[in-house]
């Protein structure tokens, strides 16, 4: 059982890419989420899902796109990357509400130069 | 606003002391509470949550946090605390447990322990 699986785990844009991070689960989780982790601001989310082909805005979705063709994926677009993008960045996923908590993937540790 | 405040941004201990890590919350209902646990370079792991019943929870890991309504507080206490239990770690609330947006974090707390 893989649980929530980032790829990458590390990488490095110039101002001005576009990038995709990937996010896969195998839990048959409703619940999809990402977020981002900076110092000193803790946990912010960017954008979920509550299953495929729905999908919401989170506290800090500027400049991120989502979409959910599946249960299993859900990819986070960086349509033109910025300084202020540099993160770390995590997928999370739960079934139906938070009644059993999230299960987060490892992080993708992304710089923007 | 609904806000999760834990006081302490960086804790020290040895090992095999006890620990305590604070948590408070400003929501005026009884709210969903977790507390998360993240290893250097790693993704947050649940280690327990609090919904309704007992007060006092037990985790893993051999953690357990008390909820005191009168306080609005979920502390996560430890006896007897490893070397591996050095980590960052999250207290997180939610009114709705439905609602993946309604989840608020702490900034986190910095547990290092010494040897």
């Amino acid at each position: 059982n893989a649980g929530v699986t980032q790829t990458p785990k590390f990488q490095v844009l110039k101002t001005g890419q576009s990038m995709t991070l990937q996010c896969a689960q195998d839990m048959n989780h409703e619940y999809m989420s990402w977020y981002r982790q900076d110092p000193g601001m803790g946990l912010r989310l960017i954008h979920y899902s509550v299953g495929a082909g729905i999908t919401d805005q989170g506290e800090v979705p500027n400049g991120y796109n989502v979409s959910r063709s599946t249960t299993e994926d859900f990819p986070l677009r960086l349509l033109s990357a910025a300084p202020s993008q540099t993160s770390v960045y995590f997928c999370a996923s739960n079934y139906r509400g938070l009644n059993y908590g999230y299960t987060f993937g490892s992080g993708t540790r992304l710089t923007v130069v | 606003a609904q806000s999760v405040t834990q006081p302490d941004i960086h804790i020290t201990v040895s090992e095999g002391a006890s620990l305590e890590l604070r948590c408070n919350y400003s929501y005026g209902a009884t709210p969903y509470l977790f507390w998360y646990v993240q290893s250097p370079g790693q993704g947050l792991q649940l280690l327990l949550k609090y919904f309704s019943g007992d007060t006092l929870v037990q985790g893993i890991k051999g953690f357990e946090a008390e909820f005191k309504r009168s306080q609005s507080s979920f502390n996560l206490r430890k006896p007897s605390v490893h070397w591996s239990d050095a980590a960052e770690y999250f207290c997180a609330v939610a009114l709705d447990a439905g609602n993946n947006r309604k989840l608020i974090w702490g900034l986190g707390t910095s547990l290092a322990v010494n040897p």
